[in-house]
C-alpha cells in the first residue's frame, strides 16, 4: 500500500534562516506531487505542484521554493524565513492518471519567531 | 473549477446522524463532488465523492441534488472521532488536482 511521510511534525525557525522540510512516497511510481500552506481555521493554498521529475510549478510567488530530486521526493525550501511564512505545511500525492484523490502527509507546524 | 459554499460549523450529538451541506450552484457537467475531512493538527482525508449518484461507502453517503446544484454528506451515526472540518470540493474530470480550490470547510462539533 502506499504511504507519504512528512516530516518534522513542528520546527520553529528564527526569522532569516534557511527551512528545508522534506516529504516521501512509498508504493507508487509517477506520483504528483504538493506543497500546501494552511493558515489557521481557512482551507489549504497550494504552493508548489509537479508531475515528474525536476518539474516545478509555483501558483503563488513568495519566498519559498520546492525541488523533486527523486520520482517520490519532495522538498520545500526557502533561503530565509519571513514571519509570515508560519503556517501549517502539509505534503499530498495523487495518481498521475486515473484515479485522482489526494492523499496527505501529516503536515509541519512551522513557527517563524 | 467551481467554489463552493458550505457552513462555517454544525453542532451534532454523539450517536446521532449528522447532515452536511454544500452549495455549488456553477457546477458544471463534468465537475465530481469530493469531500475530504481534516482532524485536528492532521492533514486531510478522502471520504468519499460521486458525479450525479448517490454515493456509499463504510465511511459516509453522499447525496446529491438532481439538479446538481447542492449535496449533503451524510454521516449515519456521529462519533467523537468525527469532529473535524469537513471540505466539499469540486474537481473537473479533465482538470487535475492542482486546480483545486479548497475552502474553509464545515467545522463538525461532535457533543458527547
Amino acid at each position: 500500500s502506499q504511504t507519504i511521510h512528512q516530516w518534522p511534525a513542528t520546527l520553529v525557525q528564527p526569522v532569516g534562516s534557511p527551512l528545508s522540510l522534506e516529504c516521501t512516497v512509498e508504493g507508487t511510481s509517477n506520483p504528483n506531487l504538493y506543497w500546501y500552506r494552511q493558515a489557521a481555521g481557512r482551507g489549504l493554498q497550494l504552493l508548489f505542484y509537479s508531475v515528474g521529475i525536476g518539474q516545478i510549478s509555483s501558483e503563488v510567488p513568495q519566498n519559498l521554493s520546492a525541488s523533486r530530486p527523486q520520482d517520490r521526493q519532495f522538498i520545500l525550501s526557502s533561503k530565509k524565513l519571513l514571519l509570515s511564512d508560519s503556517g501549517f505545511y502539509l505534503c499530498a500525492w495523487s495518481p498521475g492518471t486515473g484515479n485522482r484523490k489526494l492523499f496527505f502527509g501529516s503536515g509541519t507546524q512551522l513557527s517563524v519567531l | 473549477d467551481a467554489k463552493t459554499t458550505q457552513p462555517n460549523s454544525m453542532e451534532s450529538n454523539e450517536e446521532e446522524p449528522v447532515h452536511l451541506p454544500c452549495n455549488h450552484s456553477t457546477i458544471s457537467g463534468t465537475d465530481y463532488i469530493h469531500w475530504y475531512r481534516q482532524l485536528p493538527s492532521q492533514g486531510p482525508e478522502y471520504v468519499i465523492h460521486g458525479l450525479t449518484s448517490n454515493v456509499n461507502n463504510r465511511m459516509a453517503s453522499l447525496a446529491i441534488a438532481e439538479d446538481r446544484k447542492s449535496s449533503t454528506l451524510i454521516l449515519h451515526r456521529a462519533t467523537l472521532r468525527d469532529a473535524a472540518v469537513y471540505y466539499c470540493i469540486l474537481r473537473d474530470r479533465w482538470n487535475s488536482n492542482y486546480q483545486l480550490i479548497w475552502g474553509a470547510g464545515t467545522k463538525l462539533i461532535i457533543k458527547p
